[in-house]
Order: structure tokens, then sequence, then C-alpha cells
């Protein structure tokens, strides 16, 4: 049981590269989550998908794209990359909408340059 | 969402109990009190959470007190891999707005050999 695993780990980008980071989660969870967090901003939700098939926008969603694939695999594209995108990428997973007993992975470190 | 105050810091000498506290004086009857940490460089942590009575699992005992103003969260033999920054949060639960978890300042918990 891994829990909620993510790839990559660290990614260095050039302004204006494209990227998708990949989550999944072996949990049965329905909810899943995409945040960034940046030193001195704490945590901040970009998108969220309730359910397999649904997804909403979060707090910061501008500049990023998201797809839940199934009900394991939630991922988040950035289509053109900016140096404020520099930051932490966490994918957190739920058993259900509103609960906040939330389970994380282990991040996604990503520079743009 | 109720306000919560922690303290900036606390220490901790490994193997005793350490009893990390926070006040939430303006939560409603409805919304549960949540604990989660982040030990550097990784992904937030669920620990614990609950609403008024006392709660306890494999990490960790929370303590609410009667009147709900306050809690403690407990661990009870505080080891070196407990360094981390805990939080707590306060959150009405089945509330559909995307679940989205906000972190404050928390305690820098230190545990020392």
């Amino acid at each position: 049981n891994a829990g909620v695993t993510q790839t990559p780990k660290f990614q260095v980008l050039k302004t204006g590269q494209s990227m998708t980071l990949q989550c999944a989660q072996d949990m049965n969870h329905n909810s899943m989550y995409w945040y960034r967090q940046d030193p001195g901003m704490g945590l901040r939700l970009i998108y969220y998908s309730a359910s397999e098939g649904t997804t909403d926008k979060g707090e910061v969603p501008n500049g990023y794209n998201v797809s839940r694939l199934n009900k394991r695999e939630f991922s988040l594209r950035l289509e053109s990359a900016a140096p404020s995108q520099t930051s932490v990428y966490f994918c957190a997973s739920s058993a259900r909408e509103g609960t906040y007993e939330q389970y994380f992975g282990p991040g996604t470190r990503l520079t743009v340059t | 969402d109720a306000k919560t105050t922690q303290p900036p810091s606390m220490d901790c000498a490994e193997g005793r109990a350490a009893n990390l506290p926070c006040n939430h004086s303006t939560i409603s009857g409805n919304e549960y009190v949540y604990w989660y940490r982040q030990i550097h460089s990784q992904g937030p942590q669920y620990i614990i959470h609950g609403l008024k009575n006392n709660e306890t699992n494999e990490m960790a005992s929370l303590i609410i007190t009667e009147d709900r103003k306050s809690s403690t969260l407990i661990l009870p033999h505080a080891t070196l891999r407990d360094t981390a920054v805990y939080y707590c949060i306060v959150r009405a639960v089945g509330e559909t707005s995307g679940s989205r978890l906000t972190f404050g300042e928390g305690t820098q918990l230190t545990v020392n050999p």
C-alpha cells in the first residue's frame, strides 16, 4: 500500500515549456487535490476532483489544467511554464469531498528558469 | 473557519511526551479540530482529528477541552523523527467547497536527543 505517489520528484523547466505532473493513489479514495506550496505562502489549492469524472478550480488555477484519468490517477499540466510557477507541488486524496482527512504525496519540486 | 493560535516553537526531549497546544476560541459547534505535521521537505501528514471527545490513534492523542476552545496534541514518546512543524486547523466537515486545507504558522517541534 503505497498511499499517494507523485512523479517526477524534481523537474527543471525553461520558461514556455510544458509538462505534466502525475499523481496516483491506491486507497480507493474518491477525491483528489493538487496544491502548491511556496515559502511563506503556505498551501494553496490549485484544482480538485471531488469524484471520478469531475474537476473544479481551487484558489489558484490560472496556468494549470488537470485530468482525472480514472479513480486512481489525477494529473496536473502546465501548458506554458512561467517562473512564477516555481514551487513544490503536492497531490493529496481523501475518501470523499467535504472531509479534511487528506493524504499527501511526497511532492514534486519544480523550478522554472 | 475558526482562527487557531499555536506557539511558534517548542522543544522536547527524546522519549518524553510532547504536548502541543492550540487555541480555537471561536470554534463553532459543527467544526472539527484537525492536526497535521510537515517534516522538512516532505508532504504534509494527517495525524488525527476530533469533534469534542478525546481521540487516540497509533500516532497521537487529541485532548479537546470541554468548552472546545482549545486542544492539545500529545505525542506520547517523542522521537527525533517527530521533529516537524505541527499545524492545528479547524474545519466544518461536509462543506463541499473543495475541502481546501490551509495551514497557518504552526508550531516547530524540535525533539532533542
